[in-house]
Formats: structure tokens, C-alpha cells, sequence
């Protein structure tokens, strides 16, 4: 069953800190991993997306990583800071069904 | 640009009461999708099109319709809303296939609704 699965399910950090969260999929094939940002009450906005020949990319504090061959990816924050509280979500496609299958979220809140 | 702009923000129904949920775009998407987001899981894709007067079902349809008559507007309606119905629905659209590797999702702000 293809399943996407993040770790951890929340998180509390002192704003300045840096900080990884993971994230597992089962989803076959693969076509690309993406990382949302959801604020409280707001829709989800991209962060990146992936395909399988990339293992690093980067949007400003946001760097993500994949490695397809454990299906693993991560989303390492630096330098925290108060506005990136908020859940963030993992992404898998497929390449078919026009499917995506989202992660269940990582709540990150930011402690000043 | 609004972007993508969903309305009513917050609803509240009674068991069996109906409702359409609006969803427009100034983006000029071909797609749009309709999601929807419990405690706990992933968003899940109810219906979607892939342009004007297009409909297809996702992955928990069961419960809803949608229409397309307009490439910038795509409507939810509950034809006799339940208590599982209870979510947070939000809007999306993408110029091109969502699991393509260029399919940004762009999503409204939700619409809270409650079924009691």
C-alpha cells in the first residue's frame, strides 16, 4: 500500500535552533516528493519539489534532501525563526491515478 | 492576483441540509481540485478536473459533486450533508498534471464546515 509517513508528529524548538524532520514513503513508482508549509487556518504553500535524480535542494532557510533508493527525505530548517511555526508536509506522486499521497504533518512550533 | 479564492470560509449545516462551495481562480489553471483535511491525516483528493466542463472522482468521492462550467470557478456541493462530513475543504489548482514534476499545487484558504 503506498503510505507516506512523517516523524515526528510534533515538535518544539527555541527560535534560532535549527531542526530535521523526516519523512518515509512505500509509494512505487516514484515520480517526485514535494514539502508543503501549512499555517494554522491557511492552505498548504510548496516549499519544493523533487524528482527522483535530485538528492538536494534548497529554498532559502529550507533545505531538503531524498534519498530514493531508502525512500527517505528530510527537511532541515536553520536558524528558526518565529514564523516558521507551522505543519509541514510531505508529499509523494506516483506516476499514475493522478494521485498524490500526503504525509500526515509534522506540527513545528517555534519558542522564543 | 487573489489566486485561488474559496467561499463561504465557515459553514455550518444540519444532517441532510445541502450546500455548494465555491472555488474560483484568476491563475487561468487548466486544473482544479477539491480536498479534504481531518485530524491526524492526509489530505485526500475528493474530485478534480482537468479543464472546462471536465469532472473526475478522487479518492473519497462518495457525498459530493462537482461542476466545472467555467475554467476559472469549480463547485463543491454536498446534496445531503452528514456528520462525516465534518472537515476542512480546500480548493487547489495547477497549470499542469499535479504529479507531474512541474504540478505546483496552489491552494485557497479552506472552508471550515461543520455538520451537526
Amino acid at each position: 500500500k503506498n503510505q507516506v509517513e512523517q516523524s515526528p508528529q510534533s515538535l518544539i524548538i527555541l527560535e534560532g535552533k535549527n531542526c530535521t524532520l523526516q519523512c518515509n514513503y512505500t509509494v512505487s513508482p516514484f515520480s517526485n516528493l514535494r514539502w508543503y508549509k501549512q499555517d494554522t487556518g491557511r492552505g498548504p504553500v510548496s516549499l519544493t519539489i523533487m524528482t527522483f535524480s535530485e538528492n538536494t535542494k534548497s529554498n532559502g532557510r529550507y533545505t531538503a534532501t531524498l534519498d530514493a533508493d531508502t525512500k527517505q527525505s528530510s527537511l532541515h530548517i536553520t536558524a528558526s525563526q518565529l514564523s516558521d511555526s507551522a505543519s509541514y508536509i510531505c508529499v509523494v506522486s506516483g506516476d499514475s491515478n493522478y494521485q498524490l499521497i500526503w504525509g500526515a504533518g509534522t506540527k513545528l512550533i517555534i519558542k522564543p | 492576483n487573489a489566486g485561488v479564492t474559496q467561499t463561504p470560509k465557515f459553514r455550518v449545516l444540519k444532517t441532510g441540509q445541502s450546500m455548494t462551495l465555491l472555488c474560483a481562480q484568476d491563475m487561468n489553471h487548466e486544473y482544479m481540485y477539491w480536498y479534504r483535511q481531518d485530524p491526524g491525516m492526509g489530505l485526500r483528493l475528493i474530485h478534480y478536473s482537468v479543464g472546462e466542463g471536465t469532472t473526475a472522482k478522487g479518492e473519497v468521492p462518495d457525498g459530493y459533486n462537482v461542476s466545472r462550467l467555467k475554467k476559472q470557478n469549480f463547485l463543491l456541493g454536498l446534496e445531503s450533508a452528514a456528520p462525516s462530513q465534518t472537515s476542512v475543504y480546500f480548493c487547489a489548482s495547477s497549470w499542469s498534471l499535479m504529479f507531474a514534476n512541474t504540478g505546483e499545487l496552489f491552494f485557497g484558504e479552506g472552508s471550515r464546515l461543520t455538520v451537526l
